[in-house]
């Protein structure tokens, strides 16, 4: 099984431009998220999933869409980027996404990305 | 408040050494408590769960305290290979979707 995968690992853009960050996992998982990490900040929940066709917004969702249409994949993209989204982008997931769901949360390998 | 507090360290030991890393957390809804290890530019991997009553795992013993809300990891007869990021995660009940969230992270760096 391949888990999670990310596309692409390293990404530079330029403000203003938009770009869409791949998630695949092949597990079978109800549950897909996407998390930002910065320097001396816990992982910061962007959107999340909880099956194919239904998405909702985490803690910093402003200038991300996100999109299920398949239980496979989870692009996360971005709108207009801007430098305060430059940041290193986890997806994950986890066979359920209830409240009580203990399962683990399986990782990407994570998306650089750097805005100038 | 944060909601997570997490000692960002960094904690250098030697090698053998038995060490122990606290998290606290301000919602006392939480019910679900998860230790997971970062390594440099790589991805968080679950290392251990943490059960009401507190669980080993091999050189690895979690606890949780309720009543003053923090979990602990020990760490005992530390290995180079320990040496990652230790991110405290907590789970709260409410919603209709899991809700986790990440402590900053615990440094550990075991020395030869």
């Amino acid at each position: 099984n391949a888990g999670v995968t990310q596309t692409p690992k390293f990404q530079v853009l330029k403000t203003g431009q938009s770009m869409t960050l791949q998630c695949a996992q092949d597990m079978n998982h109800e549950y897909m998220s996407w998390y930002r990490q910065d320097p001396g900040m816990g992982l910061r929940l962007i959107h999340y999933s909880v099956g194919a066709g239904i998405t909702d917004q985490g803690e910093v969702p402003n200038g991300y869409n996100v999109s299920r249409s398949t239980t496979e994949d989870f692009p996360l993209r971005l709108l207009s980027a801007a430098p305060s989204q430059t940041s290193v982008y986890f997806c994950a997931s986890s066979y359920g996404g209830g409240p009580t769901d203990n399962s683990p949360l399986h990782f990407g390998n994570g998306t650089r990305l750097t805005v100038t | 408040r944060k909601e997570v507090e997490q000692d960002p360290g960094p904690f250098n030991v030697p090698e053998g050494a038995t060490v122990a890393f606290n998290c606290t957390y301000s919602n006392s809804a939480s019910q679900s408590f998860f230790w997971y290890r970062q390594d440099c530019r790589k991805e968080p991997k679950l290392l251990m769960s943490v059960y009401s009553s507190g669980n080993e795992d091999g050189r690895f013993t979690a606890q949780l305290n309720r009543a003053s809300q923090y979990i602990s990891l020990l760490i005992r007869d530390s290995k180079l290979s320990d040496s990652a990021t230790y991110l405290c995660v907590f789970q709260g009940a409410s919603g209709s979707a899991r809700q986790l969230t990440f402590g900053s992270g615990t440094q550990l760096t075991v020395l030869p």
